[in-house]
């Protein structure tokens, strides 16, 4: 099974900052990658995927993700947050289109003070 | 999205008592799946199923919980004689395929022991 690793528990940005949050994985197959957001109140959604092709993958909201097969990381990034980004971030992995298990990390609560 | 509709949002038992958790899919989605999310953890697969048929059952503790999705209705995550580590939130997602392209997830149930 893989594992999945987010770095930062929770982070605290100013509006207008630029935001990276980082995602490691554990499989070394092939996998299908995902980002999924969860707003205060509300259930998750999907940022992004990252199945094969580009490994720059641009989201929803201005978020991008960056697959980098030697790292075995997917991070996220968007240039400027807003004060409506604040909520919590979800790496998943799964490997490859034939499985619906996704694993995912533990989450990133992300705060943005206006 | 607010297609897959989960109840009750928020659950309390006292330790011992049975705790029921539905999953109503989106229109046209067959595909249930459900999830776990211990406090300062991330979602942890728990079980599969299809109309009538459970087709992977590998996340889910071996007592005490079952599920089920029948012809008619909805789904059903059933937690018999509960204990204070069920508390957590319980999160259903589906999809219209077996292979996973995006999970669509429901707002989640948050369930607390006493």
């Amino acid at each position: 099974a893989q594992s999945v690793s987010q770095h930062n528990h929770h982070v605290i940005l100013s509006e207008a900052a630029s935001l990276e949050l980082g995602c490691n994985y554990s499989y070394g197959g092939t996998v299908n990658l995902f980002w999924y957001v969860q707003y205060p109140g509300q259930h998750l959604q999907l940022l992004l995927k990252y199945f094969s092709g580009d490994p720059l993958v641009k989201g929803i909201k201005g978020f991008e993700a960056e697959f980098i097969k030697s790292k075995f990381s997917f991070n996220l990034r968007k240039p400027s947050v807003q004060w409506s980004d604040t909520a919590e971030y979800f790496c998943a992995v799964n490997a490859g289109s034939n499985d619906y298990k996704l694993s995912f990390g533990a989450g990133t609560t992300v705060t943005v003070r206006a | 999205n607010a297609g897959v509709m989960q109840n009750p949002r928020h659950l309390v038992r006292r330790r011992g008592q049975e705790a029921r958790l539905r999953c109503s899919p989106m229109k046209g989605h067959s595909h249930v799946y459900w999830y776990r999310q211990l406090p300062e953890e991330g979602l942890k697969f728990m079980v599969y199923l299809q109309k009538e048929n459970i087709i992977d059952e590998s996340g889910m503790p071996k007592e005490r919980f079952s599920a089920e999705f029948p012809k008619e209705g909805p789904s059903i995550l059933r937690i018999q004689q509960v204990v204070r580590g069920d508390s957590a939130a319980y999160f259903c997602a589906t999809t219209g395929q077996g292979a996973v392209g995006e999970l669509f997830f429901g707002e989640g149930s948050r369930l607390t022991v006493l």
